[in-house]
This record gives C-alpha cells, structure tokens and sequence, in this order.
C-alpha cells in the first residue's frame, strides 16, 4: 500500500510569514508523529497524535507551531511568522498504533517515515 | 532521563564487508523498544529493524542484524555484505517511556562504502 505522503516536498518563505505543512499517513494508521530535522543532526520531536487528538506536545518548540488532525488521517503543522532557526526538515510519521508503554513490545508501534518537508526561510 | 548515544560519526567499509554500527543507550524503563533507520542522501527515513526489550532472540531482517546486549545497554546494527547502496547515514531510535511514544534519536553514523 501507499507509504506516509508529505507536502509540499521544498517551501522556501520569508521571514515572518505562515506556512502549513500537510502529512498522509499510512491507511489505518492511528498514531501519528512530527519531527524536526536540523542540518546535520538527528530527529526532534514535535507533537503525537493517538487519533484525532494530541496528548503529547512536548516538544512544540514555541506557540508559533499547532497541529492538528483531522479523520483520524490527514494532519498540518503550522508555523506562524516563522523566523530563520526554524529552517529545517521537518517529517511525519505514523504507526499502525502506540502501546502504553508496558509489556511486550510489538512491532506494530514502528513508526514509518515520509519524505519530509524542507523548509528554508529567508 | 532516557538518550541514545553514537559514538561513531563517520565511519567505511569495503564493499562486501560487514559492519557494526554502535549504538548504546540509557533509560530507568524496564519495556522499551529499539529502532535503526537509515536516510539515504535524498533524506527520507527508511526503517530498517526493530527490537524489544524482553525479546530473547536478536532481531534480524535480511542483511541486517541487531546486536542486542541489554546488561550493557547496547544495540548494536551489523550489516553484512556491504552494498554500495548501504551508503547513508544511519540512526539509532529509542521509543519513549510510558507518558511519551515519541522516537529519541541519537546523532546518526554517516556509512560510506567503498568499491
């Protein structure tokens, strides 16, 4: 089947203006993921959704950024008046679910990665 | 606080060698899962294993074995018979603890392989 989507694939914008990112998740999906990628360095994470709702947004790294999802499917992350240290890529991904945490581990929590979204603000 | 640590920013291998890319990690949870992803130049993240805590067996998918010591806290990734495709960087990924099911990366090894 289809693979997590993501777009646009490059944004380049000015300093200042809003920008949405949208991620398709896998079919049946349930969690979904947003990661930061800065040059040359590993994965942040942003927000997770179980669902529609968000019960971790840890790792927003300001109120500039909100998510939200839709349909249990298809979710934007936003970026008001961006500024340049948010020049990154920024991926999503989803697995089929999220365990609690305790127990046996199933390989169903893999999370599977789109292409990710490059962002450049100028 | 749980963190994943590699030690190897860079590292080669000659074409149909194998490879052990180091991994170890820290958390105060007892049930946790460990993942390696590899992200080729054209920046996607390409799962390539998995392993959890109470799993007896190494985990293994093709090519690709997992090297898991829990007393000393290290999963290791081997790739046999080196590729020139296998030429990527390449991440180690713990799952979060319980309040959390976010990913905690570590800063990645850069593979290059030689022909």
């Amino acid at each position: 089947g289809a693979g997590v989507s993501q777009s646009p694939s490059n944004k380049v914008t000015e300093k200042g203006k809003d920008v949405e990112l949208r991620c398709d998740p896998i079919s049946g999906h349930t969690a979904l993921y947003w990661y930061r990628q800065r040059l040359g360095q590993g994965l942040e994470f942003l927000i997770y959704f179980q669902g529609n709702s968000a019960p971790d947004k840890s790792g927003l790294p300001s109120d500039r950024f909100s998510a939200e999802r839709t349909g249990e499917s298809v979710s934007t992350l936003t970026i008001q008046r961006t500024q340049q240290e948010d020049s990154a890529v920024y991926l999503c991904a989803s697995s089929l679910y999220a365990t609690s945490g305790r127990g046996y581990h199933l390989s169903g929590e893999t999370q599977y990665f789109g292409p990710g979204t490059r962002l450049l603000v100028l | 606080a749980q963190k994943i640590t590699q030690t190897q920013p860079g590292m080669f291998v000659q074409e149909k060698e194998a490879v052990t890319l180091d991994c170890t990690y820290d958390t105060s949870d007892p049930s946790y899962g460990l993942f390696w992803y590899k992200q080729p130049s054209s920046g996607e993240m390409i799962f390539l294993i998995y392993q959890g805590s109470y799993d007896q067996q190494n985990a293994t998918e093709g090519r690709y074995s997992l090297n898991f010591q829990k007393a000393r806290k290290s999963a290791n990734l081997v790739i046999s018979a080196s590729q020139l495709g296998d030429s990527a960087m390449y991440f180690c990924a713990m799952r979060g603890s319980d309040s959390s099911y976010k990913l905690i990366f570590g800063s990645g090894t850069r593979l290059l392989v030689r022909p």
